[in-house]
């Protein structure tokens, strides 16, 4: 596609449920991040891949999150045992290669945790 | 650790006025500082990237410079338009990570 997709766009969940977010970026892209944004506050950084490996994971914030991206393209978020912390917009973003600088970012996907 | 700051959080202002954001960031150490904006309820759209070698960069009616000694960035918007109406964000990238420290925001209102 053109741009970064997400999907789902929103997802409503219970406490305690395991959800999966997903991150199809920019084709020919090698980097790819995952940030969070709460309300009224910038992006964090969670996790960042260069190719299939997470190069930077040093943003999760527990052993819950856990992100993959097993053929270097698509990316997937895994949240184990949501709480009602988590509820957030989950954005991933993508750039050409390492190190070169503009990122393009989704539309992000908006999790609330009941 | 890297702190990011922006000033105003919020700016309203009339059509046509010529207006100045700031970011300023705490550690000097950086690799590039962009410039974002973000509509509601989307993603963010890179304006403008500054590398760390650079004074300013121009696009449009969009100048950001940046001081990276006094650890300031101004986004400078010309002649404003209420399609500029969006939350600006500045974000920094450290020597040697990859990952971007974003400011909180700065939300404009640009009124007809």
């Amino acid at each position: 596609g053109a741009g970064v997709s997400q999907t789902p766009s929103n997802k409503v969940t219970e406490k305690g449920k395991y959800v999966e977010l997903r991150c199809d970026p920019i084709s020919g892209h090698t980097a790819l991040y995952w940030y969070r944004q709460s309300l009224g506050q910038g992006p964090e950084f969670l996790i960042y891949f260069q190719g299939t490996g997470a190069a930077d994971d040093s943003g999760l914030p527990n052993d819950r999150f856990f992100a993959v991206r097993p053929e270097g393209s698509v990316s997937t978020l895994k949240i184990q045992r949501t709480e009602r912390g988590d509820s957030a917009v989950y954005l991933c973003a993508s750039s050409l290669e390492r190190g070169a600088g503009e990122l393009f970012f989704g539309e992000g996907s908006r999790l609330t945790v009941l | 650790k890297q702190e990011v700051t922006q000033i105003p959080a919020a700016l309203s202002v009339p059509e046509g006025e010529n207006l100045v954001l700031n970011c300023s960031f705490t550690d000097s150490a950086i690799y590039n500082l962009q410039w974002f904006r973000q509509d509601p309820g989307k993603g963010l759209t890179s304006l403008l990237l500054i590398q760390s070698s650079q004074r300013e960069q121009t696009s449009g009616r969009l100048n950001a410079s940046l001081d990276k000694s006094s650890g300031r960035s101004t986004l400078y918007i010309a002649a404003s338009q209420p399609g500029d109406s969006a939350t600006y964000l500045c974000a920094v990238t450290q020597g040697g990570s990859e990952k971007l420290v974003f400011g909180k925001g700065t939300k404009l209102t640009v009124n007809p």
